[in-house]
């Protein structure tokens, strides 16, 4: 199993702003993927952290908007960018351990004014 | 990726048993069906994981049939406490990227 804690768990952020979300395993993990899930949706996957390269998007999310780091195998932050109240959603982090199983954080709930 | 669809909801009593289904008619050969389930303000949860006939673990079956195009969730005797979102994916195993549908939404009522 793996155990992912992300931060901050909710903010309220103003308009034209950026957040940055931290996602942290307790463990080393190859894949790393980063979800929104908007008021009563489904999770949309934004897309995959690969550690010591460029992320790979989903359609309909750009790098301008949803900067992704993965410094190492156990961390990943997603900054979302010039937010809007459009933005205003849950984050999710999720990981891949050696099980193949796919855990997920707590989620971190952001609320654009 | 596969495609998943499910009931929307689902309306169920304690002690009953609930059996949801998916369908993923274009199920590729190197993907595994995976159950999740999620509670309001909290991440989704891994149920169950098959590849084809019947997986069971302590909280949930899962059935398969030959032609893979579908998956059975069941689980046994539910309680208020299985109120929740359940999602069906289909994706390769150790690692593949996942794509949730709609999920269904059970209530347990007692």
């Amino acid at each position: 199993s793996a155990v992912i804690s992300q931060k901050p768990s909710r903010d309220i952020c103003q308009r034209g702003t950026s957040l940055t979300i931290q996602c942290q395993v307790d463990s080393q993990v190859t894949m790393m993927f980063w979800y929104r899930q908007q008021p009563g949706q489904s999770l949309t996957l934004i897309a995959t952290a690969n550690q010591g390269s460029e992320a790979t998007y989903e359609s309909g999310f750009v790098i301008d908007k949803f900067p992704i780091s993965r410094p190492n195998l156990t961390f990943s932050t997603l900054t979302v960018s010039n937010m809007s109240p459009e933005d205003s959603s849950i984050y999710l982090c999720s990981a891949v351990p050696d099980t193949g199983e796919l855990f997920f954080g707590e989620g971190s709930r952001l609320t654009v004014l | 990726l596969a495609k998943t669809t499910q009931p929307i909801s689902m309306d169920s009593y304690e002690g009953q048993e609930v059996n949801i289904t998916c369908s993923h008619n274009n199920i590729a050969t190197n993907d595994y069906i995976t159950w999740y389930q999620q509670f309001p303000s909290q991440g989704p949860r891994f149920i169950i994981q098959g590849y084809k006939t019947k997986v069971t673990n302590e909280v949930a079956s899962l059935f398969i049939p030959a032609d893979r195009k579908s998956s059975t969730l069941s689980l046994p005797r539910v309680s208020l406490s299985d109120t929740a979102v359940y999602y069906c994916l289909v994706g390769e195993n150790q690692g593949g990227k996942l794509i949730f549908g709609q999920g269904t939404e059970l209530s347990v009522k007692p």
